[in-house]
């Protein structure tokens, strides 16, 4: 079966702009979670959406926000980028929760100029 | 925070058993204890996971102590695909990553 995908794989933007990323889980997957990977801070969790509803969020600032469809496809959003957010985005699914094993989708890398 | 200790990294010739400890000394009862390693240019991927008894897949192995406040990934055979940063994580309701160990394997 098809794995985690996320678009875009590359993503250019300036300083003050916004962006939107896509995670499509594993078929049957109602659980999505998203991650901040950067060289000084490593994996950090954002939150995550279960059947539509954020169920845990993580320490980020409000212009981090999401959300999760009835497909269970979700996007994630960050308001008025700043270079501090150019990292690698993951997005992982499992069956029901965090509890379960999660696949990795193969991340967007962001860069903030 | 992370609530795990791992060593930043360790080196293991290729063939050989290798042994990556995690000290998890604020562990919970419902927390289990999920290891996961991130190859190079790729996402994270599932180890294994555990709760009280050990554990074995095709990957790997993993021994949990007796008061569960530490627990050990065993790589019964380490090829050079084995090279990533391996990462022991409580879960509850959500993963915290920590930095993870290094695992480099000699050829």
């Amino acid at each position: 079966k098809a794995g985690v995908t996320q678009t875009p794989r590359y993503l250019i933007k300036t300083r003050g702009q916004q962006v939107t990323l896509s995670c499509s889980p594993i078929s049957g997957h109602r659980s999505v979670s998203w991650y901040q990977q950067t060289p000084g801070q490593g994996l950090q969790f954002l939150f995550e959406y279960f059947s539509e509803t954020q169920r845990n969020k993580g320490n980020f600032p409000g212009r981090f926000s999401g959300r999760q469809f009835s497909n269970s496809r979700s996007e994630m959003n960050v308001s008025t980028l700043e270079l501090g957010d150019s990292a690698l985005y993951l997005c992982a699914s499992s069956l029901e929760g965090a509890h379960n094993e999660q696949f990795f989708g193969p991340g967007t890398r962001l860069t903030v100029l | 925070d992370a609530k795990t200790t791992q060593p930043n990294s360790m080196e293991s010739n290729e063939e050989e058993p290798v042994h990556l400890p995690c000290n998890h000394s604020t562990i919970s009862g419902t927390d289990y204890i999920h290891w996961y390693r991130q190859l190079p240019s790729q996402g994270p991927e599932y180890v294994i996971h555990g709760l009280t008894s050990n554990v074995n897949n095709r990957m790997a192995s993993l021994a949990i102590a007796e008061d569960r406040k530490s627990s050990t990934l065993i790589l019964h055979r380490a090829t050079l695909r084995d090279a990533a940063v391996y990462y022991c994580i409580l879960n509850d309701d959500k993963i915290i990553f920590g930095k993870g160990t290094r695992l480099h394997i000699l050829p």
